[in-house]
């Protein structure tokens, strides 16, 4: 079946760079995603990836795509402790849109 | 401003009982989804609805019911069938099913 998984956990110190990574198993999907998500809210659309791209950039954010090893990546830089949040990927099944969610990554930024 | 609006953010449900999550949004968006979320995992789909008075179920739909009369609402409903319904609820909308979904800011179920 499909499967998203990241590493449950990251820790960077402020003004360093964070890289968050992501595995998936499904080859179809059409978009890529990162999404957002702080304490007691919902998800926010950081940035997303068409499946025909290597790499996407927006100010700090940059998106790496493997597509033959089905390796997903966000770094941002210059990380600032409004950056500690969840991260999760995600990414589509075609059709209908549904969407399949990693597991999130906690980032935490140290001072 | 556009966007998505989860009522209440908050909510408690006693043994039994049935219990409506409201979702609405402003964005003029075909498409809307509900997903759970629990500690440690990542959302699951419960139930979508592609466009009005059409809706399809998720990956976790037993014990859930939604209704799609209008455009703009896609309330879901828990019944006292969810043996497990403590959990953080996710409601998203896209303009149609290919673009990429916005959330609202959820709501908290628990049992009392």
């Amino acid at each position: 079946g499909e499967d998203v998984e990241q590493s449950l956990f990251l820790s960077v110190r402020e003004g360093d760079s964070s890289v968050i990574n992501c595995t998936y198993t499904d080859s179809s999907s059409t978009y890529l995603y990162w999404y957002k998500q702080e304490p007691g809210a919902g998800l926010q659309l950081l940035t997303y990836i068409f499946s025909n791209m290597d790499m996407k950039q927006d100010q700090r954010l940059t998106v790496l795509l493997n597509k033959k090893d089905k390796h997903l990546s966000l770094r941002i830089a210059d990380t600032q402790t409004g950056d500690s949040a969840i991260y999760f990927c995600a990414h589509d099944s075609g059709g209908y849109q549904k969407v399949t969610f990693g597991t999130g990554t906690k980032l935490q930024v140290i001072p | 401003d556009g966007g998505i609006t989860q009522s209440p953010k908050y909510l408690f449900r006693k043994e039994g009982q049935n219990v409506t999550l409201s979702c609405e949004q402003n964005l003029n968006h075909d498409a809307m989804y509900w997903y759970r979320q629990d500690p440690g995992q990542g959302l699951r789909l419960i139930y979508y609805s592609q466009i009005v008075n059409d809706f399809q179920k998720g990956d976790i739909a037993e014990g859930y019911s939604v209704s799609r009369e209008k455009k703009e609402s896609f309330p879901l409903t828990v019944t006292s069938a969810q043996k497990n319904p403590t959990a953080f609820y996710l409601c998203a909308s896209s303009p149609d099913p290919n673009q990429p979904q916005h959330f609202g800011d959820g709501t908290r179920l628990s049992i009392l």
